[in-house]
């Protein structure tokens, strides 16, 4: 079955704009994650959700937000980017949620200049 | 606060012999532990998990051992092969945030020939 896939694959904004990420997990899979990563802190975990429900958020400020449609599809939007917004964003699907086996897409890479 | 910390960003082996991936965690809290493989380019693979009930889980070449009263787990490959190169992360989940992971900065391996 197909995997996790994620787009766009790159992307490149300027300071202050807002980018959307979207996510479409393995079909059946419910569960949603979101992941940051950056060389100095590795992967943080930004949200989860399960059917359109957030059930947790990660220590990320307001200006990241997300969320779930119906068919599992999910998106995050960050707005207001800043330099150090610039990182790989992970999503990974499961069937019920994080401590399941996930499966990760191969991410989006987020360059803001 | 980096509540999973792996100290060793890269370790070094021979093909055929033990690697040794270490990962120390701070909360008490943390119940369920898993092993993520990451190649360049993908996004991380699931390797193998473990209950803090448990002490130690075996999956072919991989075994996970938990030291709940040092707060500290390992990953041990045996045989090492050259396609085990790689990143490997470790993360931990508490049961009040049981839909949030907390990773480690991950470490590099490498098996040379």
């Amino acid at each position: 079955k197909a995997g996790v896939t994620q787009t766009p694959r790159y992307l490149i904004k300027t300071r202050g704009q807002q980018v959307t990420l979207s996510c479409s997990p393995i079909s059946g899979h419910r569960s949603v994650s979101w992941y940051q990563q950056t060389p100095g802190q590795g992967l943080q975990f930004l949200f989860e959700y399960f059917s359109e429900t957030q059930r947790n958020k990660g220590n990320f400020p307001g200006r990241f937000s997300g969320r779930q449609f119906s068919n599992s599809r999910s998106e995050m939007n960050v707005s207001t980017l800043e330099l150090g917004d610039s990182a790989l964003y992970l999503c990974a699907s499961s069937l019920a949620g994080v401590i399941y086996e996930q499966y990760f897409g191969p991410g989006t890479r987020l360059t803001v200049t | 606060d980096q509540q999973v910390k792996q100290n060793s960003p890269s370790l070094s082996v021979q093909e055929g012999r033990i690697s040794i991936l270490n990962c120390d965690y701070t909360n008490s809290m943390f119940d369920y532990f898993l092993w993520y493989k990451k190649y360049p380019a993908e996004g991380p693979t699931f390797l193998i998990s473990i209950s803090s009930i448990k002490d130690k889980n075996e999956d072919g070449r991989f075994t996970v051992f938990l030291n709940k009263s040092a707060k500290h787990l390992s990953l041990h490959i045996v045989p090492s092969q050259p396609g085990d190169s790689a990143v490997y992360f470790c993360a931990a989940s508490a049961p009040q945030g049981a839909q949030k992971l907390v990773f480690g900065q991950g470490t590099r391996l490498t098996i040379n020939p």
